[in-house]
């Protein structure tokens, strides 16, 4: 069983929808948590930053920690064709390196004009 | 603000050459990390180097090495290429601080085709 468990997709979805991502995980060590996106032949790039439990909000982005389920979640609100791409979710824990991230597969999006 | 830089783009080699990849970080960011990512195993941890120091290594096998000079670049190393070692190779940067707040910024990437 992997560290992270992320379903794959592919996730359609009609513009203007709230989409919801989602990842599972195994570590109770982990205690920061990002979500990246991905556009295809491109570097990831860093969406949302929690650190231990919350919610945190930046635009149409929302991404929740619950630390008690070992369950992270990215919102996206008012979804666009541009936020068609993967969305990755990873996670650290200060025993093994913070900057050590250990990542889910990752869900590809579609957002249909 | 430039962003992560890595060098070259897109490679290819062999099986059993070795390769170098170099990455610059963002302009005061000391710290360092390496990833590989392929369609099975997704992006895998390799290593981390904070003042020229490996801080951190992931689960790989000792043909995988790096380094970081005093500018804060660093460079990977492969030798005796495999097959299994295509890969898109990322770099990513950080301030490298035991500040919560501190994150990586990931670069665009080196795609390394073994022949």
């Amino acid at each position: 069983q992997k560290e992270v468990e992320q379903d794959p997709g592919p996730l359609s979805v009609p513009e203007g929808a709230i989409v919801s991502l989602n990842c599972t995980y195994s570590n109770s060590a982990f205690q920061y948590f990002m979500w990246y996106r991905q556009y295809s032949r491109k570097g990831p790039e860093l969406l949302m930053y929690t650190y231990s439990s919350g919610n945190k909000e930046d635009g149409r982005f929302t991404a929740q920690v619950d630390k008690s389920s070992k369950y992270i979640s990215l919102f996206i609100r008012d979804s666009q064709p541009s936020d068609s791409a993967t969305y990755l979710c990873a996670m650290s824990s200060p025993d093994t390196g913070r900057r050590a991230l250990t990542f889910g597969s990752g869900t590809r999006l579609q957002v249909q004009p | 603000k430039a962003g992560v830089t890595q060098t070259p783009r897109y490679l290819i080699k062999t099986r059993g050459q070795q390769v170098t990849l170099s990455c610059s970080p963002i302009s005061g960011h000391r710290s360092v990390s390496w990833y590989q990512q392929t369609p099975g195993q997704g992006l895998q941890f390799l290593f981390e180097y904070f003042s020229e120091t490996q801080r951190n290594k992931g689960n790989f096998p000792g043909r995988f090495s790096g380094r970081q000079f005093s500018n804060s670049r660093s460079e990977m190393n492969v030798s005796t290429l495999e097959l299994g070692d295509s890969a898109l190779y990322l770099c990513a940067s950080s301030l490298g601080t035991i500040a919560s707040t501190d994150t990586q910024y990931f670069g665009p990437g080196t795609r390394l085709t073994v022949l």
